[in-house]
């Protein structure tokens, strides 16, 4: 069964780079999903899509973090991962990784598989 | 940009209640309308997808319909494991991506 895990920094300066990254395991980052995407959640509020890379390497942003974002793989560590940068105290939040099922064949596949979510703080 | 409104933003029930939320797009999103429930410091769950369509291993007390603008999710018999906060979620493809509505908090009364 697919799992997901984020890691990276917890605290991150204004200004600098948020860089996180998503350990896919009981599967190839290379063939078990049709994409692979990020959301976020800031404390206390809604779900916020930030991007997904799919299985072709297109990537596809939020057109509001879309200057800032980027999702890129790794596949000989079995990983995704996400840059944003020029972050702001209003980017704090709890980033979650995420995929479809692996029967997705649509880029209209919701992400159903999830991993638990990292807050990430930005912060002086 | 398709913009998503849900309602009630929160709610309180008994149990073995009926609860109603309903979604509405900004234009015609055909069926591209996904249910998710989320717990206090959980990641969110994936209920309901393309609208109707019970995901694997959620409970049938929870369903969907509609199409278009307009959605609604029923949960029949509300159970106290159903306090979390429920989202619907759209999909986009010019270009490919997904939007959220704000949620819908739903708690025992």
């Amino acid at each position: 069964q697919l799992q997901l895990q984020e890691s990276g920094p917890g605290l991150v300066k204004p200004s600098e780079t948020l860089s996180l990254t998503c350990t896919v395991s009981g599967g190839s980052i290379s063939s078990s999903s049709y994409y692979w995407g990020w959301i976020r959640q800031p404390p206390g509020k809604g779900l916020e899509w930030i991007g997904s890379i799919y299985y072709s390497g297109s990537t596809y942003y939020n057109p509001s973090l879309k200057s800032r974002v980027t999702i890129s793989v790794d596949t000989s560590k079995n990983q995704f991962s996400l840059k944003l940068s020029s972050v702001t105290a209003a980017d704090t939040a709890v980033y979650y990784c995420a995929s479809p099922t692996i029967y997705c064949s649509s880029t209209s596949c919701p992400p159903s598989i999830w991993g638990q979510g990292t807050l990430v703080t930005v912060s002086s | 940009d398709i913009q998503m409104t849900q309602s009630p933003s929160s709610l309180s029930a008994s149990v073995g209640d009926r609860v109603t939320i309903t979604c509405q797009a900004s234009q015609d999103i055909s069926n591209y309308l996904n249910w998710y429930q989320q717990k206090p410091g959980k990641a969110p769950k994936l209920l309901i997808y393309d609208a109707s369509n019970l995901e694997t291993g959620v409970p049938s007390r929870f369903s969907g319909s509609g199409s278009g603008t307009d959605f609604t999710f029923t949960i029949s018999s509300l159970q106290p494991e159903d306090i979390a906060t429920y989202y619907c979620q759209q999909y986009d493809n010019l270009p490919p991506g997904f939007t959220f509505g704000p949620g819908t908090k739903v708690d025992i009364k």
